[in-house]
């Protein structure tokens, strides 16, 4: 069973840091494209970053470019986003999503997410 | 990496078919044939309807379909039910290894 567990999220004062991580089980990590997206309380879907199976390919949305960092282990099957000069509007439910293919596709399984509040 | 136009909000009566439609641009839908479809319920994660236009995964009802002509995708629903009540978001690769969501369609069954 896939299983994505997202952890990291927290209350934190605009300015400042936070990295979430998102633990995968399951299936074979490394064979799959992974990203992170996001849904603003009472809002809709946004996608936030993704990287393919290798790290070889990564991609930002304009809303994060220069402040996020995705990253990814594969040997320790996990996947994370380092998050700086937070703003107010990057308040979200962060999702970690796989990705169906080894590059950018379609997200077939998602976690439960973690709440980033972004407030001082 | 504007964000994908879709409608609003859609209804239907039960047994009735709706189209919701996801339009962008030469830079994305139209370039690509990965335009995939997500259904959330209140409160749930994303569920994965369609992938790839036109593609279910399993699982998925047949009742689910997929098309796309020119930069406008779309999503169909057929045989309409009341689980199908829920937002449904379409999105889409936009070159340079990065994606785009729509706005969400609220469905309503009536």
């Amino acid at each position: 069973e896939v299983q994505l567990v997202e952890s990291g999220g927290g209350l934190v004062q605009p300015g400042r840091s936070l990295r979430l991580s998102c633990a995968a089980s399951g299936f074979t990590f490394d064979d799959y494209a992974m990203h992170w997206v996001r849904q603003g309380p009472g809002k809709g879907l946004e996608w936030v970053s993704g990287i393919s199976w290798s790290g070889g390919s990564i991609g930002y949305a304009d809303s994060v470019k220069g402040r996020f960092t995705i990253s990814r282990d594969n040997a320790k099957n996990s996947l994370y986003l380092q998050m700086n000069s937070l703003r107010a509007e990057d308040t979200a439910l962060y999702y970690c999503a796989k990705d169906v293919n080894t590059a950018m596709d379609a997200f077939d399984f998602w976690g439960q997410g973690t709440m980033v509040t972004v407030s001082s | 990496q504007s964000a994908l136009t879709q409608p609003a909000s859609v209804s239907g009566s039960p047994g009735q078919s709706i189209t919701i439609s996801c339009t962008g641009t030469s830079s994305d839908v139209g370039n690509y044939d990965l335009v995939s479809w997500y259904q959330q319920h209140p409160g749930k994660v994303p569920k994965l309807m369609i992938y790839e236009v036109s593609k279910r995964p399993s699982g998925v009802s047949n009742r689910f379909s997929g098309s796309k002509s020119g930069n406008t995708a779309s999503l169909t629903i057929s045989g309409l039910q009341a689980e199908d009540e829920a937002h449904y978001y379409c999105c889409s690769y936009a070159g340079s290894s990065t994606g785009v969501f729509g706005g969400g369609t609220k469905l309503t069954v009536l």
